[in-house]
C-alpha cells in the first residue's frame, strides 16, 4: 500500500531534550516535506527537499533541522526543543513532476 | 512568502450547497489545492486545479478559479453530514513551496 508513515504518532518531551521525528515514504518520491499545524495557523511549511541531499527551508525553519540522505526517508531533527514548538507535525510527499501530496498520519509533540 | 486567506467557519443544511471561498497573493502560484482534514485525522486532497484553468468539475465538487482576483472557491454539491470536516485551501509556488490557508470548518446540519 502507497503511504508516508511517522514516528512517533504522540510524543511528550522537555524543554531542550533532543529528539528525532522520522518520515518515510515507498512511492519513490523526489519531493519531500514536514509542517506544522496550529489552531488559527492552518499549515504552515517548515523544510522540504526535491530529491536526495537538496533541502530548502519553507516558511518556519527556525528551531528545526532535516536531511535527506535516502529518497525514502526525510527525518525532522529538533536539537534543542521548545514550548512553542508544540504542535501537530505532518510529513508528506510527491512524485516527481507530479500535482498530488501524500500526507502522513501526524506526529503530535507536546514539549514541557 | 504568499497569504493564502479563507473564511473560518461556515454552516449550511443538508442538501444545500456549501461553497468556501479562499484567496491567495501569489499570481505565479502554479497549482491550488483543496484538501479536507476530519477530526484526529491527516489532509485528503479533495481536488486541485492549475492556473492556467477556470473551472475544474469532480462529481459533487466544482473548484471555479479567478485568477484577476486570486480567488479560489469550492462547491460541494447536497452537501451532506459526512462532509463535516476542515477544509484548506492551499498554494504552491514556483520554487515548489506550499502556502496554506487557516481553514474552514464547515458544519452541515441534518
Amino acid at each position: 500500500e502507497a503511504q508516508v508513515t511517522q514516528n512517533p504518532r504522540y510524543l511528550i518531551t522537555v524543554t531542550g531534550k533532543k529528539l528525532t521525528v522520522t518520515c518515510s515514504q515507498n512511492m519513490n518520491h523526489e519531493y519531500m516535506s514536514w509542517y506544522r499545524q496550529d489552531p488559527g495557523l492552518g499549515l504552515r511549511q517548515i523544510y522540504y527537499s526535491m530529491n536526495v541531499e537538496v533541502t530548502d527551508k519553507g516558511d518556519v525553519p527556525e528551531g528545526y533541522k532535516v536531511s535527506r540522505k535516502e529518497k525514502r526517508n526525510f527525518p525532522l531533527i529538533l536539537e534543542s526543543p521548545s514550548p512553542n514548538q508544540t504542535s501537530l507535525y505532518f510529513c508528506a510527499s510527491i512524485a516527481g513532476g507530479g500535482d498530488t501530496q501524500y500526507f502522513g498520519p501526524g506526529t503530535r509533540l507536546t514539549v514541557l | 512568502g504568499e497569504d493564502v486567506e479563507q473564511s473560518l467557519f461556515l454552516s449550511v443544511r443538508e442538501g444545500d450547497s456549501s461553497v468556501i471561498n479562499c484567496t491567495y497573493t501569489d499570481s505565479s502560484s502554479t497549482y491550488l489545492y483543496w484538501y479536507k482534514q476530519e477530526p484526529g485525522a491527516g489532509l485528503q486532497l479533495l481536488t486541485y486545479i492549475f492556473s492556467n484553468m477556470d473551472m475544474k468539475q469532480d462529481q459533487r465538487l466544482t473548484v471555479l478559479l479567478n485568477k484577476k482576483d486570486k480567488h479560489l472557491s469550492l462547491r460541494i454539491a447536497d452537501t451532506q453530514t459526512g462532509d463535516s470536516a476542515i477544509y484548506f485551501c492551499a498554494a504552491r509556488d514556483n520554487f515548489n513551496k506550499f502556502y496554506f490557508g487557516s481553514g474552514t470548518k464547515l458544519n452541515v446540519k441534518p
